[in-house]
């Protein structure tokens, strides 16, 4: 079975700079998705950025970057440039061979002005 | 385009009620998959309908169950509702199910069991 670790419960950051939310996963599956989603308070799933397990390359999406470290088991979320709005909860999740998706804890994100 | 939507927003149910959520995805997707969100267990897989039949679910007792209509609108259902129902629960949809690239989610109806 797939499980997805997110060990910061909140993390807090100044406006402009970066962030790395940090997200490790377990699975046996030899193929497999990892998936970033932002939830505002208003409480719908946004997707954000996919890397698949036999990506050459880290997944980016304009301010979104993936860090993926497959002997390690990671895929954290880098934001870059963090606004207000980013300002919301958090979520790594993964696909395998189940076809449905598991969700970690999540990682309440703060920006400061 | 519309986006995913989700009837009603907000309800309130006593023990033992039943209850049914309803799904609208984005025209043209034929999956609908259904998640339960709560403070203590986060969120979790309920089950997946495609082209009217459930092709997956998760571990939730019998008292939850689903449907899907041609149109592809979904409707879950939990009957005998115990105050650990109390939940947001959120529908998405996707074309075929197997591009989560595109799966959209709708935002949620948020339950409370009193």
């Amino acid at each position: 079975a797939q499980k997805i670790t997110q060990t910061q419960p909140g993390m807090f950051v100044q406006e402009k700079e970066a962030v790395t939310l940090d997200c490790t996963y377990d699975t046996s599956d030899p193929s497999y998705g990892l998936f970033w989603y932002k939830q505002p308070s208003s409480g719908e799933m946004i997707f954000l950025i996919y890397q698949g397990s036999y990506d050459q390359q880290n997944a980016t999406e304009g301010r979104y970057s993936l860090n993926f470290q497959k002997a390690r088991k990671s895929a954290n979320l880098v934001i870059s440039a963090s606004q207000l709005g980013d300002s919301a909860m958090y979520f790594c999740a993964t696909l395998g061979g189940s076809e449905k998706l598991v969700f970690g804890k999540g990682t309440k994100l703060t920006v400061n002005p | 385009k519309a986006g995913v939507t989700q009837t009603p927003r907000y309800l309130i149910k006593t023990r033992g009620q039943q209850v049914t959520l309803s799904c609208s995805p984005i025209s043209g997707h034929r999956s609908v998959s259904w998640y339960q969100q709560t403070p203590g267990q986060g969120l979790q897989f309920l089950f997946e309908y495609f082209s009217e039949t459930q092709r997956n679910k998760g571990n939730f007792p019998g008292r939850f169950s689903g449907r899907q209509f041609s149109n592809s609108r979904s409707e879950m259902n939990v009957s005998t509702l115990e105050l650990g129902d109390s939940a947001l629960y959120l529908c998405a949809s996707s074309l075929d199910g197997t591009d989560y690239n595109e799966q959209f989610f709708g935002p949620g109806t948020r339950l409370t069991v009193l």
